[in-house]
C-alpha cells in the first residue's frame, strides 16, 4: 500500500522568511513519481513539480526548491524568501510507475500562511 | 490551454435532494476522477473512470454514483444528499499510462453545502 505523510498541518511565517514543507512517503514500487501541488484560495490544484524515483537530483525553480532523498523516503519543498502569494495549501502526491489508471495517493496537505 | 471544467463553483442543496456535479475535460484524457476534500483529511478518491461507461469505486464511494457516457464528461451523483456530504469536490483527469509524466489536471472545485 502507498502512503504519503505531511506531518505539518499548518505553518505560519512572516514574509521573506524561508519555509520547508515536509513530505514522507511509503511505497513498495521501485518505479514511482512524486509531485507537489499548490492549491490557492481559488481552489484549483496547480502542478508545481514532478520527480521520478530514479532521479534524486534536487531542483531549484526561482524561489522554490525540492530535496528528494530516497534513503529517507522524503521529498521536501522549500520556499525561499516567502511572499504573501505563496499562501496556499500544498499537497505532496505519489503515483505508482505503471498500470493503466495510475492511482494517486495524496498527503493531507500543509496550509501555509505568509503574513505580511 | 488544457482544462478541466466543473460546472458549478458553489452549490447549496437540501437534504434528500438528488445532486449532479458535472465535470468536462478537453484534453482527450482516458482517466477521470472525483475527489472530495475535507480539512485534515486531504483528498479522498470517491470514484474514477478509465474509459467511457467504465467506473471503479475509490476509497469512499458510499452515497455516491457516477456516470460517464462520453469521454470528455464525468458526472458525480449524490442520490440523496446528506449534511455529511458538505464538502469541496474536485474533478481531475489524466492520460492512460502516462500520469506519472504529467500528473493530474484538476478542475477548480465545487463547494457543496447540504442544508
Amino acid at each position: 500500500a502507498q502512503k504519503v505523510t505531511q506531518a505539518q498541518t499548518e505553518i505560519s511565517v512572516v514574509e521573506k522568511e524561508d519555509v520547508t514543507l515536509d513530505c514522507v512517503y511509503e511505497t513498495r514500487d521501485t518505479t514511482y513519481y512524486l509531485f507537489w501541488y499548490k492549491q490557492p484560495p481559488s481552489g484549483e490544484l496547480v502542478f508545481l513539480i514532478r520527480r521520478n524515483s530514479f532521479d534524486e537530483q534536487n531542483e531549484i525553480s526561482g524561489r522554490y526548491s525540492w530535496n528528494f532523498q530516497k534513503s529517507t523516503s522524503s521529498f521536501n519543498f522549500t520556499i525561499t524568501a516567502s511572499q504573501v502569494v505563496d499562501s496556499a495549501v500544498y499537497f505532496c502526491a505519489l503515483i505508482r510507475g505503471s498500470g493503466g489508471y495510475q492511482k494517486v495517493t495524496f498527503g493531507t496537505g500543509t496550509k501555509l500562511q505568509v503574513i505580511p | 490551454d488544457v482544462k478541466v471544467t466543473q460546472s458549478s463553483r458553489y452549490l447549496v442543496k437540501r437534504t434528500g435532494e438528488k445532486v449532479f456535479l458535472e465535470c468536462v475535460q478537453d484534453m482527450d484524457h482516458e482517466n477521470m476522477f472525483w475527489y472530495r476534500q475535507d480539512p485534515g483529511l486531504g483528498l479522498r478518491l470517491i470514484y474514477f473512470s478509465y474509459d467511457v461507461k467504465m467506473k471503479e469505486k475509490g476509497d469512499i464511494p458510499e452515497g455516491y454514483s457516477v456516470s460517464r457516457e462520453k469521454k470528455e464528461r464525468f458526472s458525480l451523483i449524490l442520490e440523496s444528499a446528506s449534511t455529511n456530504q458538505t464538502s469541496m469536490y474536485l474533478c481531475a483527469s489524466s492520460p492512460t499510462g502516462t500520469a506519472g509524466n504529467y500528473g493530474y489536471t484538476f478542475g477548480s472545485g465545487t463547494r457543496l453545502t447540504v442544508v
